[in-house]
């Protein structure tokens, strides 16, 4: 079964860069992955899909400073020149057949 | 724009029954898988019930299985989940989500604002 796995928590300078990372569980290096945003008291926004051939398309209207990229079981969102709207809580999003638990823990970004 | 819009939400004790619904508007409605996620106080998002485009087949999580039914009206653009026999642990924001294709086999790319439930004596 599929497990994405999350650290709980991060935190990064005003400015700075920061890489946030999924990692899926043993046998499922190939799996294509979703990252979301969620702002206090709003509703997920979806930031891009990364795909198992290590392309990365983004939604509507996400700025360049979001990136994705993959090695071996991680996948990584990275966001750079950090503002303070970029504190969030961060998920990544699984999806296949028999897979119930399609979301990570989700990390929480700090922006000191 | 894709819009999705929730409403149904509210208080209900443990037992009771609520009904959510989401009006989706600026896309194809009926070309798209639709699902609905939560989150619980203190806790990550969780993927509750998902419906495919045509309406026919449906998922739900473990933990509302024969409690919740999801359903879809096409002709109105609406996504609806009927939550019945509420517990305590059901507390939590129902997010109206899009799938980016006709099932779930695809990431959820548009979501809503999101319903408050609370379920309590």
């Amino acid at each position: 079964q599929l497990v994405l796995t999350q650290s709980p928590s991060a935190s990064a300078s005003l400015g700075a860069s920061v890489r946030l990372t999924c990692t899926l569980s043993s046998g499922h290096n190939n799996y294509a992955i979703a990252w979301h945003q969620q702002q206090p008291e709003k509703g997920p926004r979806y930031l891009m899909k990364f795909n198992s051939d290590g392309r990365f398309t983004k939604g509507d209207g996400i700025p360049d400073r979001f990136s994705g990229s993959s090695f071996g079981a991680e996948r990584y969102l990275t966001i750079s020149s950090l503002q303070s709207e970029d504190e969030a809580d961060y998920y990544c999003q699984t999806w296949g057949i028999g897979i119930q638990e399609v979301f990570g823990g989700g990390t929480k970004l700090t922006v000191l | 724009e894709v819009q999705l819009l929730e409403s149904g939400g509210g208080s209900v004790q443990p037992g009771g029954s609520l009904r959510l619904s989401c009006a989706a508007s600026g896309f194809t409605f009926s070309s798209y898988a639709m699902g609905w996620v939560r989150r619980a106080p203190g806790k990550g998002l969780h993927w509750v019930s998902g419906i495919s485009a045509s309406g026919r087949n449906t998922y739900y999580a473990d933990s509302v299985k024969g409690r919740f039914t999801i359903s879809r009206d096409n002709s109105k653009d609406t996504l609806y989940v009927q939550m019945n026999n509420l517990r305590d642990e059901d507390t939590a924001v129902y997010y109206c989500a899009r799938f980016a294709g006709a099932s779930w086999y695809d990431p959820f790319d548009s979501w809503g604002q999101g319903a408050l439930v609370t379920v309590s004596s």
